[in-house]
Formats: C-alpha cells, sequence, structure tokens
C-alpha cells in the first residue's frame, strides 16, 4: 500500500526552463509535506516543505503547492539550473508521536544545459 | 563532523552472517530514525528514538532486526541471519526536534550486500 505516491520516475528539462515534479497521496490524515533531494551516494538532504493549513511556500526558486482536495503536491523550479539534478523524493507526515515520514519513490531530475 | 555520520560505508555479508550498523547523530539531536532504501525505492521507516527511547519500531521487517540507542546518543542496527532480501541502504537520520514535522538530516547510508 503505496500511501505517497511519484508516478514519474524520470524527468529531463533544458536549463533555464521549469521543473515540475509531482506526488500524490492516500492517506487523509498526513498534515505535513516534505520534499528532499539526493545526489548519488549521498543521503537525502531537506529542500523545502508544506503544511496542509497552507497551499503554497516559496523559498528562492523553490515552490511547492498543495492540493488537499486532489491530495497532490508538486514542486516547482524555476529557473531550473544542471546542478539541480538530483532525485527529488516527496515525503509525508500525520504529526503524531512518532516520527515517521513516509516517502515516495523518487523522481530522477536531469537538467540539459 | 557536523554532520550524521554512518558506519561502515558499505558492508558485504554472506547469508546468515549478523552485521551492526551504526550510526552517530548530529550531537544534541534527541530524535533518531533509521530507514531502509532498496534500491530504486524511496526509504522506508524501520524504526524512531527520542534520546534512549524506542518509540516506534513497527516498520522492523522481522524479528532478525534489532536497534538500540543506550545513551541516547550514538545507535546501533543490527540484524541478525542476513538474507539476501536484507541487501539495501540503511539510513540514518536525527532531528533536534520532539515534533514530527521538523526536518530531518540523513547521513550518507551503509550499503549492505547479501551473498
Amino acid at each position: 500500500d503505496q500511501q505517497v505516491k511519484q508516478n514519474s520516475p524520470s524527468l529531463s528539462v533544458q536549463e533555464g526552463r521549469i521543473s515540475i515534479l509531482n506526488c500524490d497521496y492516500t492517506n487523509s490524515m498526513f498534515d505535513y509535506f516534505l520534499w528532499y533531494k539526493k545526489y548519488p551516494a549521498e543521503g537525502p538532504t531537506f529542500l523545502i516543505s508544506i503544511s496542509s493549513i497552507k497551499d503554497k511556500n516559496e523559498d528562492g526558486r523553490f515552490t511547492v503547492f498543495l492540493n488537499k482536495s486532489a491530495k497532490h503536491l508538486s514542486l516547482h523550479i524555476v529557473p531550473s539550473q544542471p546542478g539541480d539534478s538530483a532525485v527529488y523524493f516527496c515525503a509525508a507526515s500525520a504529526n503524531s508521536r512518532g516520527g515517521k515520514l513516509i516517502f515516495g519513490q523518487g523522481t530522477e531530475l536531469s537538467v540539459k544545459p | 563532523g557536523a554532520g550524521v555520520s554512518q558506519s561502515p560505508r558499505y558492508k558485504v555479508a554472506k547469508r546468515g552472517q549478523d552485521v551492526a550498523l551504526r550510526c552517530d547523530p548530529i550531537s544534541g539531536h534527541v530524535s533518531l530514525f533509521w530507514y531502509q532504501q532498496a534500491l530504486g525505492q524511496g526509504p522506508e521507516f524501520l524504526t524512531y528514538f527520542q534520546n534512549e527511547a524506542q518509540l516506534d519500531k513497527s516498520g522492523l521487517p522481522s524479528d532478525r532486526f534489532f536497534a538500540e540507542r543506550p545513551e541516547g546518543s550514538v545507535s546501533t542496527l543490527k540484524i541478525q541471519r542476513t538474507q539476501q532480501e536484507d541487501s539495501a541502504v540503511y539510513l540514518c537520520a536525527s532531528s533536534s526536534a520532539l515534533a514530527t514535522n521538523e526536518k530531518l538530516f540523513f547521513g550518507s547510508g551503509t550499503q549492505l550486500s547479501v551473498l
């Protein structure tokens, strides 16, 4: 039972263009969502998060949008840079004591110069 | 160092062998998590500690998996009688907060290969 799904295993975009990574979830108890970025041979690093009381959070080139009714969130990267090439994981939390994050399968982003 | 440190970086084990994976969290971090990441998949939760207390071990796949954090800092994940399906990257993460929605800092992981 995959509670967090990233249906696109890979995405390729041109440098300077927008990258849009998508994530769907099934558990309505999730109320906090995060995006992590992972380079090869390294652990995931935190990128941006959003609480369910918001529908948008922006940090520099990165914006996360949350559509609670559709149980969908997306990460926008504008403009995309070659250094953004990595695997991006969407994760969700139900804000209960226990602390676990539920991760999606990841989307590998490749930004071409 | 300032980050989460895991050792060994790589571990090759023969089927049936016991292994121990170590995690040094960021100094002062209260919360510590272990995740398992299979090839091509996202990290999957194994267990969670708050200081020395193991508050959630619901993700441990079987009783062959055991984790401890006796003094509330360093943690060890032990796998007994390893099987081929245990082959994965084991990630440790720590957080300064007790709340669940604080960002986690991950180590680089231990890549376990069971032959």
